[in-house]
């Protein structure tokens, strides 16, 4: 069985700040990885996810996330954060044949500070 | 494109009581899902439907039913409601199950209050 862990419940940066939200996972075979965000009283919405090749992917509002095997994580970083970026952050993980079963991260809320 | 609507938005609902939280969507997406949001669990999975006829069990089925009559339609049913589940609850889709990079797309949720 997999799993995910967001090491962060809460990360606060100032306006303009760069910001990395950690995420690492475990299973015992190949991954698929996905991070969502939940804007105040919205559902969630995809991000981004990696399924195969290039290990960067990037998301169009300057997200990035990167996939490391080796490390068996799944970062989420942006290089200059965005009032507008406030929101919870959902690190999820599925793998090729239990695609029902996505699992889901505990949260991480990014906080903007002017 | 409505996507996915949710019904009621939220509600207060006496311990033992039914109620059916309503999930419509309308991408003719084959698979559906409900989940539930509790503060620092993240989003745990209740039941989930591969395809219209079939369902099968999350992480958390006690105390939830739910059917999957055709492919627009996956209500969930609380037959005795118990404050533990007290929770915001959302509705999912994606276009099939069993393929895991398949995207979901997770309609506004219903809070619910069980007193």
């Amino acid at each position: 069985a997999q799993s995910v862990t967001q090491l962060d419940s809460q990360v606060p940066v100032f306006e303009e700040a760069p910001v990395e939200l950690r995420c690492n996972y475990s299973s015992s075979v190949s991954v698929y990885l996905f991070w969502y965000v939940q804007y105040p009283n919205q559902g969630l919405q995809l991000l981004l996810k990696y399924l195969s090749g290039s290990t960067l992917v990037e998301s169009i509002n300057g997200f990035e996330a990167e996939f490391n095997k080796s490390q068996t994580s799944f970062h989420l970083r942006k290089p200059s954060v965005h009032i507008s970026d406030t929101a919870e952050y959902f690190c999820a993980v599925t793998t090729y044949s239990s695609a029902s079963k996505i699992i889901f991260g505990s949260g991480t809320r990014l906080s903007i500070r002017p | 494109t409505a996507g996915i609507t949710q019904a009621p938005t939220s509600q207060i609902l006496a311990a033992g009581r039914s109620m059916t939280l309503r999930c419509t969507q309308d991408m003719r997406h084959n698979a559906m899902y409900w989940y539930r949001q509790d503060l620092g669990l993240g989003l745990r999975l209740i039941h989930y439907s591969n395809t219209a006829g079939t369902t099968g069990k999350g992480e958390v089925p006690d105390g939830y039913s739910v059917s999957r009559a055709n492919t627009d339609d996956f209500p969930l049913t609380l037959a005795s409601a118990v404050p533990s589940q007290t929770s915001v609850y959302f509705c999912a889709s994606s276009a099939y199950g069993g393929a895991g990079g398949n995207e979901q797309f997770f309609g506004p949720g219903t809070r619910l209050t069980v007193l």
